[in-house]
C-alpha cells in the first residue's frame, strides 16, 4: 500500500489569492492524479502529474488556473490560483498502487478550501 | 464520454442485507472499482471487478456484468459504522484512470 500525506487539511482563503496543495507518498510512484470534490458531488479529475513533463490537464480544467509541480517521484503540488467562491471544495490527491494497472488507488486525506 | 449512474442516497436498518446499484456507459471498459468514503475522510477502495461475476470479500460483495453495463455492491450485516457515501469508478480505454459516479450515501439506522 502507498501513505500519503497531504496538507493544509483546510483553509479559508480570501478571494483573489492563491494556495498551494502539497502531497507526499512515502514510495515512488509514476503518476499522481488530483481531484476536485464539490459539495455532494462525484470526485472530479483535474490532472494527470508526470514526474519530468507538463501535467496532463482534463476538460474544463488549465494549467493557469491549476499549475502542478511534480519535481520527484514521491512528491507533488497542486496551486488553486486567483481563487472565487466557486473553488471551494475539497482537493484530493491520489496515487495508483506500485503493484500496476487495475489495483487500487490511494487517496490522500484531502484539502477542504472554503474561499470566502 | 462516460455515463455512471448510482442512486443518491439510501437508507437501511442495522443487520440488514442493501445492495447499491451502479449502471455505466462507457467506451472500452477495464473494470470497475467500489470506494468508501466516510464524511470528512478520504475514500478507502473496497473492491475491483474486471470479469463477469460475484466477487465476495467478508460482509461485502461486488458484483459485475459486462454485457449489461451493471455491477451491485452488496453489504450484509449493516453496521452503524457503513454509514457512508459508496462510490462507483470505471476504468476505461487506455487511461486506466478511475472515472467516479455521484456516490451513495447510505444511512443505516438502529
Amino acid at each position: 500500500s502507498a501513505v500519503i500525506s497531504q496538507k493544509p487539511s483546510r483553509d479559508i482563503c480570501q478571494r483573489g489569492t492563491s494556495l498551494t496543495i502539497q502531497c507526499q507518498v512515502d514510495s515512488q510512484v509514476t503518476m499522481m492524479f488530483w481531484y476536485r470534490q464539490q459539495p455532494g458531488q462525484s470526485l472530479t479529475l483535474i490532472a494527470t502529474a508526470n514526474q519530468g513533463s507538463e501535467a496532463t490537464y482534463e476538460s474544463g480544467f488549465v494549467i493557469d488556473k491549476f499549475p502542478i509541480s511534480r519535481p520527484n517521484l514521491t512528491f507533488s503540488t497542486l496551486t488553486v490560483s486567483n481563487m472565487s467562491p466557486e473553488d471551494s471544495s475539497i482537493y484530493l490527491c491520489s496515487v495508483e498502487d506500485p503493484r500496476g494497472v487495475g489495483t487500487e488507488a490511494f487517496f490522500g486525506q484531502g484539502t477542504r478550501l472554503t474561499v470566502v | 464520454g462516460q455515463n455512471i449512474d448510482q442512486p443518491t442516497e439510501m437508507t437501511a436498518t442495522e443487520g440488514a442485507i442493501v445492495q447499491i446499484n451502479c449502471t455505466y456507459q462507457t467506451s472500452g471498459f477495464n473494470g470497475l472499482f467500489w470506494y468508501q468514503q466516510h464524511a470528512g475522510e478520504a475514500p478507502t477502495f473496497l473492491s475491483y471487478n474486471v470479469l463477469d461475476g460475484l466477487e465476495e470479500k467478508g460482509r461485502f460483495s461486488s458484483f459485475l456484468s459486462r454485457s449489461k453495463g451493471y455491477s451491485y455492491l452488496l453489504l450484509k450485516e449493516l453496521q452503524m459504522k457503513d454509514s457512508a457515501s459508496y462510490l462507483c469508478a470505471v476504468v476505461t480505454g487506455g487511461s486506466y484512470i478511475p472515472t467516479f459516479g455521484r456516490g451513495t450515501s447510505l444511512i443505516v439506522h438502529p
